[in-house]
Order: structure tokens, then sequence, then C-alpha cells
């Protein structure tokens, strides 16, 4: 069974403009989360979608989004783009959603915010 | 609020020693606890997960972690360290009923030859 794919691994953006990051599941996984991971805030949760309904969200402000479409594929979308939002943004995907269940991490999209 | 404190943000051993990477978390419910590890340029990896039963969680790669109640720890094991282990290991907690985890700062596990 294939892992949890991102698209593109990296990227570079230059401030003020946005960016959207693509994150296929697990097949069959329903849940999607995505974290954002910096050297100074260490993993942070962003938000999670679990049958294209976000179920959680973290403390980040608004210019973060992400929506979930009927194959359970996700994006995330920052808008205005800061230079403290470079940082790997995982993405992470769950058969289920629920404090117990077994999270699948991606290898990341590297975005660097020039 | 739950939160988690990894102890030592650097641990290094020699091959063939015993691996201790210490875990502390803060709940004020019953957790759900799980340790990752990050290998350069990759996602998490899952090691080993407590939700409820069995204190003493045997993991992948021989890895093993044991949920401590009182002392609000669960600390992760492995009796001999090996080359491969080298990585950043990340415990997390969760409390909630959505899949939001709460890590640590890391600890970076180096295996001296």
């Amino acid at each position: 069974k294939a892992g949890v794919t991102q698209t593109p691994r990296y990227l570079i953006k230059t401030r003020g403009q946005q960016v959207t990051l693509s994150c296929s599941p697990i097949s069959g996984h329903r849940s999607v989360s995505w974290y954002q991971q910096t050297p100074g805030q260490g993993l942070q949760f962003l938000f999670e979608y679990f049958s294209e309904t976000q179920r959680n969200k973290g403390n980040f402000p608004g210019r973060f989004s992400g929506r979930q479409f009927s194959n359970s594929r996700s994006e995330m979308n920052v808008s205005t783009l800061e230079l403290g939002d470079s940082a790997l943004y995982l993405c992470a995907s769950s058969s289920l959603t629920g404090a117990a269940s077994e999270q699948y991490f991606g290898p990341g999209t590297r975005l660097t915010v020039t | 609020a739950q939160s988690v404190t990894q102890l030592g943000s650097h641990v290094s051993v020699s091959e063939g020693a015993l691996v201790l990477l210490r875990c502390n978390y803060s709940s004020s419910v019953p957790p759900y606890l799980f340790w990752y590890v990050q290998y350069p340029n990759q996602g998490l990896q899952l090691l080993l997960k407590y939700t409820t039963g069995a204190t003493l969680v045997k993991g992948i790669n021989g890895f093993e972690a044991e949920f401590k109640k009182s002392e609000t720890s669960f600390h992760l094991t492995k009796p001999s360290a090996h080359m491969s282990d080298a990585a950043e290991y990340f415990c997390a907690v969760s409390v909630t009923g959505a899949n939001n985890l709460f890590f640590g700062t890391g600890t970076r596990l180096t295996v001296i030859p």
C-alpha cells in the first residue's frame, strides 16, 4: 500500500505570495491532519479534515486554510506569506479520527519564503 | 490543557548501550501517548503508542515505553543501541476526540561507534 504523498517536496516563494500544498493520504484513510515544523516552534498542529469536514483547528492565523476533497486528498493554502512561514509542512493520514488513531506521516513539503 | 516535556535535546550513547529518552506529559484527563522517530529529510514514523491497558508498550525496532501515571512519564527505551537508531525522537500526547497531536521539542539521538 502506498504511503502518504506530498507535493511539491520543495517550494520557494516570495513574501506576500500565496501557496498551495497537496497531500494524498494512504488509500482508504479518511482523516488528514496538517502540521508545521520549525526549528523555533517545533511541531505544531494546524488542522484536521475528516470526510471533507474540518474537525479541529490549531492556533494559527486565518491565512492558513485547508480543504479536503471527496477522494480524501487534502490541500492547505497559506495566503500573504511571511518570512516566518518558512517551515516543513507535514501531512498525516489516519483511517479514523480520534485520539487513539495512528497517524502516518508524509515526507513533508519544505517551504522557503524569501 | 495538555503538554509534553522531553528532557535532553541531545542524547549520545555508544553502540550497544542502553537508550533512554525521557518524556513527561501534562494532562487533565487520561492521555494517549505516542513516540515518533524522524530521520533526516523524512516525515515522522510511529514507533509505539499507549492508549489503555498494559502500561508497557512494545514498538518497532526493539523500542518500548512504559506509561507511569504516578510519574506522568512515558520514557522510551531500547536495550542495545544500533547505528541506525540515530535520528530525532518526538513524544506526543493527544486527549481530545480528534487527531491533533501535541509534540515535545524532540531529542536528537547520536550513536557513537
